[in-house]
């Protein structure tokens, strides 16, 4: 969908460790979106970025961060992972006008053992 | 802050009956989208509806929003099996901030 590309698409990794996961689109959007989805919570905002370098925190933002050095890369940084950080995650992307629909990503599924 | 409410979160329903999702929202919206997210997958843009009281129909399906535009539905006329996964709606709050519903998940009973 709309050339989003999230890598990778499954990790597990231990509690405390660094984790990055990618979102790589070739649509030129300016908006790209981290959400998580769990079970009873559907998807909730963790970043988000409207522009090179330029990001915001949505609802759930603590223990992660992100980075948009380009327009075609977003991102998501576990700084020392946590097992309340399993979760699939997906990346979205939004041409920039108001209100205009969102594209995923194939979501990466990540488990903290 | 702004919330959608979305109901019921689950539903299970018998081949050919018909399945209705419903989201509320505490503020008045710009806009609301539905997404179909089907098991395993991600979720996928099925319509925007952006006028007061605005109905629109995809084949069996019939998407409308509120006089007011705080609420909206869903309805599918006769289930299919190909109809499962879970729906969501969104919200475009008048700061331009798009806000989930909860979903609504399907299952449907051959």
């Amino acid at each position: 969908d709309a050339g989003i590309t999230q890598s990778p698409r499954h990790k597990v990794t231990e509690t405390g460790t660094p984790v990055t996961l990618r979102c790589h689109q070739t649509e030129n959007h300016r908006y790209m979106y981290w959400y998580r989805q769990d079970p009873g919570h559907g998807l909730r905002l963790i970043h988000y970025s409207y522009g090179v370098k330029d990001t915001d925190k949505g609802e759930v933002s603590d223990g992660y961060s992100v980075s948009r050095s380009k327009t075609e890369d977003f991102l998501l940084t576990l700084e020392s992972a946590t097992s309340s950080q399993t979760s699939v995650y997906f990346c979205a992307t939004q041409t920039g006008l108001l209100g205009s629909p969102l594209h995923f990503g194939n979501g990466t599924r990540l488990t903290v053992t | 802050g702004q919330q959608v409410m979305q109901i019921p979160q689950y539903q299970h329903v018998q081949e050919g009956e018909d399945f209705t999702t419903y989201c509320n929202s505490s503020t008045t919206l710009s806009n609301i989208q539905w997404y179909k997210q089907r098991p395993g997958g991600h979720p996928v843009f099925l319509i925007q509806l952006v006028k007061s009281g605005e109905v629109k129909k995809q084949k069996r399906l019939t998407f409308q929003f509120g006089e007011a535009k705080k609420n909206s539905s869903l309805h599918i006329t006769a289930t299919q099996t190909t109809d499962v996964g879970t729906y969501f709606c969104a919200g475009t709050s008048n700061t331009g901030k798009l806000i989930f519903g909860q979903g609504t998940t399907l299952q449907v009973k051959p």
